[in-house]
């Protein structure tokens, strides 16, 4: 149980496209769902807090028109990285929580901009 | 903000051997403590957590125990095998359910 799932794993795009990763929940309805991104040999970062049917949270310094995030149902968020620069090429992760505080990670997507 | 150190940042252990990973807290009122393995290229997969009720876990052979005094809890891998090679996070939990990352912890075992 608790499995989440990215798609795509990974994805090259061309500088100034946009690119949406999705994040599914597959066996549980998630009550909030979070997006992180992680350079090489680094930690994970949070971006943004995502509920079902409200805006997302975003940490301090993630710019909410570059990265814009959809949580349409409580099985399903997606994350836009919208006109990618090389600079956003990273490995982005995403979560999910039922209740409590566990956290169900997916897979990941990597992302890299030419 | 208050933070989770981990230590070490990097741990290497012969094949059989046993691998003990300590981070410590300082927000009193934390009451979740989480263990996750990241291998290369995937997620991180949640092995083991305890609840501030409760002073040790076990799972074959994954453990973690928590001391409240010290603000600290362990994670302990006996019997280390090749594949448990992998970074491992016990990541800051809040009271808004998000999670702060360290630096994390990352362990070789080596054949």
């Amino acid at each position: 149980g608790a499995v989440v799932s990215q798609h795509p794993s990974r994805v090259i795009c061309k500088s100034g496209t946009s690119v949406k990763i999705e994040c599914r929940s597959l066996d549980f309805q998630a009550t909030t769902m979070f997006w992180y991104r992680q350079f090489p040999k680094q930690s994970l970062m949070l971006m943004a807090t995502s509920n079902e049917g409200s805006k997302a949270t975003y940490e301090q310094g993630v710019e909410k028109d570059k990265f814009l995030i959809n949580h349409a149902s409580l099985t399903l968020s997606t994350l836009t990285v919208t006109s990618a620069h090389p600079e956003d090429s990273s490995f982005y992760i995403c979560s999910a929580r039922v209740d409590g505080q566990t956290q169900y990670f997916g897979p990941g997507t990597r992302l890299l901009v030419l | 903000g208050e933070n989770v150190e981990q230590h070490p940042s990097t741990l290497s252990v012969q094949e059989g051997d046993s691998a003990v990973i300590k981070c410590t807290y300082s927000d009193s009122a934390s009451n979740y403590f989480p263990w996750y393995k990241q291998e290369l290229g995937k997620g991180p997969q949640l092995i083991i957590d305890i609840r501030s009720n409760v002073g040790e876990k076990k799972d074959q052979r994954i453990a973690v125990t928590l001391n409240k005094t010290a603000k600290h809890f362990s994670l302990h891998i006996t019997e280390t095998q090749p594949e448990d090679s992998a970074v491992y996070f016990c990541p800051r939990t809040t009271g808004t359910y998000k999670y702060i990352f360290g630096t994390g912890t990352r362990l070789k075992v080596l054949a």
